[in-house]
């Protein structure tokens, strides 16, 4: 079956710019995920959705991003007014439930921000 | 912030030796879970221990865990070049998985 899909796989924008970034998860799965990943470092959590809703958006690090599953299925991430330390790979991943499940991840979309 | 730290950041072996990979953590957590990671893009699951597990078996992985320690070890046994990949482990104690900086795996032929 069908994975996790993310879009675009590379992304290059100035400065200044607005972004979003979307991510496909396994189809019936109800929670989803999203971190970013910079270079020599882990993935770090940025928000979970549990159906349509934000269930934690504790790690998003600034209101210039915001992310939306408006059907419970599809997400978009949002960033507003990029900066060149938005420059990472954002990963999307999703569960069967919550976040005691196993997470499966996408591939990423890497964001460089010139 | 990260809770997971692995140890060590990067590890070389020849193929057929096994790698033994650590992980510490600081709070109590629900369960562990250990991640790879090629190229750094998506990261595949490799095997998930409860808090109440000590050990679980998966094909060529063993991963133990201490939770009086909290710490884990992911141990490969029999390693091939295709194993060469970043090796992360997740902690679940707040909502959402909490990963560490990982370590590199790099196997010889």
């Amino acid at each position: 079956g069908a994975g996790v899909s993310q879009t675009p796989s590379n992304k290059v924008t100035e400065k200044g710019k607005y972004v979003e970034l979307r991510c496909d998860p396994i189809s019936g799965h109800t929670a989803l995920y999203w971190y970013r990943q910079s270079l020599g470092q882990g993935p770090e959590f940025l928000i979970y959705f549990q159906g349509t809703g934000a269930a934690d958006d504790s790690g998003l690090p600034n209101d210039r991003f915001f992310a939306v599953r408006p059907e419970g299925s599809v997400s978009t991430l949002k960033i507003q007014r990029t900066e060149r330390g938005d420059s990472a790979v954002y990963l999307c991943a999703s569960s069967e439930g919550g976040n005691q499940e196993t997470q499966y991840f996408g591939p990423g979309t890497r964001l460089l921000v010139l | 912030s990260q809770q997971g730290e692995e140890d060590p950041q990067a590890l070389s072996i020849q193929e057929g030796e096994n790698a033994t990979m650590n992980c510490s953590y600081k709070t109590s957590i629900n369960n562990l879970q250990w991640y790879r990671q090629n190229s750094g893009r998506g990261l595949v699951h490799l095997i998930l221990i409860r808090s109440n597990e000590r050990e679980k078996h998966s094909g060529r992985l063993r991963v133990t865990l201490d939770t009086s320690k909290k710490s884990s070890s992911l141990l490969i046994t029999a390693s091939r070049a295709a194993d060469t990949a970043s090796y992360f482990c997740a902690t679940d104690a707040e909502s959402t998985l909490t990963f560490g900086k990982g370590t590199m795996l790099l196997v010889s032929p």
